[in-house]
């Protein structure tokens, strides 16, 4: 079974700072990988995603991710956090056609990032 | 783009009442939609995954006749609650994928249900 750990629970950086979330998984096949983040009685809005090719794939508001095999990781990253970045991360892996868990993500535990000025 | 909507945003109810919440994809045709359940300060728990034109399938625990899924068509599906209780209270978000060897998922905005 598919499963994915983010072992951070609470991380706390100053404005400026550079950041990185840790998501480990685990999966028998080539994984499917995403980032979303969650503010507040919100949904979830999609950062990346990474399929196949480049490992180091770029995101919307300046988060990149790299994906290594080897470490079975997929870590979040910004050079330079704001202050609205404060949010929950959430690192997912889905299961690829031919399965009957088609198409479904398991979360790891999600991130809570406090930002301070 | 790939945007999704639920109405009601929130809702409160007494026990023992039905509540209906809409999950619509409004740029794109969702051949899959997903349910999950947020309880405060955890992940997110599937629920049922939903196809077209289909019956749900539902995860482990679910109870299907609680919980009534339909997905009539290629941008809605809906959500009831039956004969909702106080342990039902909790924060449902919905996704939609378009499909592909590989289905991404957007979310909508959830929606917070309290069962008085």
């Amino acid at each position: 079974a598919q499963s994915v750990t983010q072992p951070d629970i609470h991380i706390t950086v100053s404005e400026g700072a550079s950041l990185e979330l840790r998501c480990n998984y685990s999966y028998g096949a080539t994984p499917y990988l995403f980032w979303y983040v969650q503010s507040p009685g919100q949904g979830l809005q999609l950062l990346l995603k990474y399929f196949s090719g480049d490992t180091l794939v770029q995101g919307i508001k300046g988060f990149e991710a790299e994906f290594k095999r080897s470490q079975s990781s997929f870590n979040l990253r910004k050079p330079s956090v704001h202050w609205s970045d404060a949010a929950e991360y959430f690192c997912a892996v889905a299961s690829g056609a031919g399965g009957t868990s088609y198409g479904k993500l398991t979360f790891g535990q999600g991130t809570i990032l406090t930002v301070h000025p | 783009g790939a945007v999704v909507s639920q109405h009601p945003s929130w809702v409160i109810c007494k026990s023992g009442t039905s509540v209906k919440i809409e999950c619509r994809s409004l740029d794109f045709q969702a051949t899959t939609m997903f349910w999950y359940r947020q309880f405060p300060k955890q992940s997110l728990m599937l629920m049922a995954t939903s196809n077209e034109g289909s019956k749900a399938t539902y995860e482990q625990g679910v109870e299907k006749d609680k919980f009534l899924i339909n997905h009539a068509s290629l941008t809605l599906s809906t959500l009831t609650v039956t004969s909702a209780h106080p342990e039902d209270s909790s924060f449902y978000i919905c996704s939609a994928s378009s499909g592909g060897a590989v289905k991404t998922q957007y979310f909508g905005p959830g929606t917070r249900l309290l069962v008085l």
